[in-house]
């Protein structure tokens, strides 16, 4: 079956553009996450949604940035008046199962944000 | 705070022979301890797990090991094959939420 999706891929905005990451997660999976792996470093938890509902938002970095998964399936991480450091490579991850519990996270491929 | 840290950036090791990856954490609170394998351009693939509660699991080629007393743990891949050059994440788990260190780079030469 398809797994995670991102688009776009890549992305080089300018400083002080905004930019839309958007994250297609395994159908039916019920918690999705946001992460952010600057370069040489390790993925950072951003976000969570558990359905349609942010459950933590405890990771984004600043009021800039803010994410939305409206039905429950498609998410959006929106930034706003990008900087240079917001380049970082951006990771999305399902899981099937809801809660407090882990349950095993499927990663995307992520999207490469360029700011210059 | 890097509640979890690999320190090694990078290994080499000959086809053939072990592989051995280390992972630090200073969180007793986490319950659960992965390992991921990344390849470039795509995302972390999950490779192996470990609960608090455990010292070891073994998983064909891969073995991890807990030590948390020391808040330890490592990643063997015996005998090492040239598909495993990959980068290598140790991740620990708290509820839902994974913390990653920031990785060893594995190249496996022939």
């Amino acid at each position: 079956g398809a797994g995670v999706s991102q688009s776009p891929r890549y992305k080089v905005a300018k400083r002080g553009q905004d930019v839309a990451l958007r994250c297609d997660p395994i159908s039916g999976h019920v918690s999705l996450f946001w992460y952010q792996q600057a370069l040489g470093q390790g993925p950072e938890f951003l976000t969570y949604f558990q359905n349609e509902a942010q459950l933590d938002k405890s990771g984004l970095p600043s009021d800039r940035f803010f994410a939305e998964r409206p039905e429950g399936s498609v998410s959006t991480l929106k930034i706003q008046r990008t900087q240079q450091e917001d380049s970082a490579v951006y990771l999305c991850a399902s899981s099937r199962l809801g809660g407090v519990s882990y349950n095993e996270q499927f990663f995307g491929p992520g999207t490469r944000l360029t700011v210059l | 705070d890097q509640q979890v840290k690999q320190n090694s950036p990078s290994l080499s090791v000959q086809e053939g022979r072990i592989s051995i990856l280390n992972c630090d954490y200073t969180n007793s609170m986490f319950d659960y301890f992965l390992w991921y394998k990344k390849y470039p351009a795509e995302g972390p693939t999950f490779l192996i797990s470990i609960s608090s509660i455990k010292d070891k699991n073994e998983d064909g080629r891969f073995t991890v090991f807990l030590n948390k007393s020391a808040k330890h743990l490592s990643l063997h891949i015996v005998p090492s094959q040239p598909g495993d050059s990959a980068v290598y994440f140790c991740a620990a788990v708290n509820d839902y939420k994974l913390s990653f260190g920031a990785g060893t780079t594995v190249t496996v030469r022939a």
